[in-house]
């Protein structure tokens, strides 16, 4: 089956610097990839996806690399703000199948 | 924009307490998920439902049923509250079909912290 899961719990950075979260995932049939940013006391809200036929896609301070032969995809985040501290996990989707598995999250600390 | 509500943040029971859960979407989504989260173990998913009246358990199911009268609704019970169900739990919705399109994005709920004494 799949699993998702993510390298490390708890990611500090400084204000203005970039942010690399990573997830790795164990089934290759897996083929549709969102990261999550969940906030203290809030629903994760979707930040970027990505398809298995793309290796890139970049959003507003955000990219996702996913690297299929070694089964990892990670999130950049240009010039972190304080705001951007939150949780954040990847989910993983295997074509045709109604119900992703989800990482188990990365805490990320911005500090001013 | 998609809006998944949830009837409460905060709800406090007590152990043997009959505990509803109520979420709302307003996209007319078909497929819609409970999930709990906890620390460290991230999220799990109760049970889910792709059409009215349809169900089909998760990887986490036991001491919990749902309900699903309305396409727009999607209700969580606990038959019997125990104080291992005390977590966050999460609705979602998401339109019908497979993943693999940004208009199959699972869209989350603001979450009901429950604790149970």
């Amino acid at each position: 089956g799949e699993s998702v899961g993510l390298h490390l719990p708890t990611l500090s950075v400084q204000e203005g610097d970039n942010s690399i979260i990573n997830c790795a995932y164990s089934n290759s049939a897996s083929d549709y990839f969102i990261w999550y940013k969940q906030e203290s006391g809030k629903g994760p809200q979707f930040i970027i996806d990505i398809r298995s036929n793309m290796d890139k896609r970049q959003g507003q301070r955000v990219t996702v690399l996913l690297n299929k032969t070694v089964k990892h995809l990670s999130l950049q985040i240009a010039a972190t703000q304080p705001g951007d501290s939150a949780v954040y996990f990847c989910a993983g989707w295997e074509g045709g199948s109604y119900i992703p598995t989800f990482g188990r999250g990365t805490s990320l600390i911005v500090h001013p | 924009d998609v809006k998944v509500t949830q009837s409460s943040r905060y709800l406090v029971k007590r152990t043997g307490e009959k505990v509803f859960l109520e979420c709302v979407q307003d996209m007319d989504h078909e497929n819609m998920f409970w999930y709990r989260q906890d620390p460290g173990l991230g999220l799990r998913l109760i049970y889910f439902s792709y059409d009215v009246k349809m169900k089909e358990k998760g990887d986490i199911p036991e001491g919990y049923s749902v309900s699903r009268e309305k396409k727009e609704r999607f209700s969580l019970i606990l038959e019997s509250a125990s104080t291992n169900q005390t977590s966050m739990y999460l609705c979602a919705s998401k339109t019908g079909g497979l993943a693999g399109d940004r208009t199959d994005t699972q869209y989350f709920g603001p979450g009901t912290r429950l604790t149970v004494l």
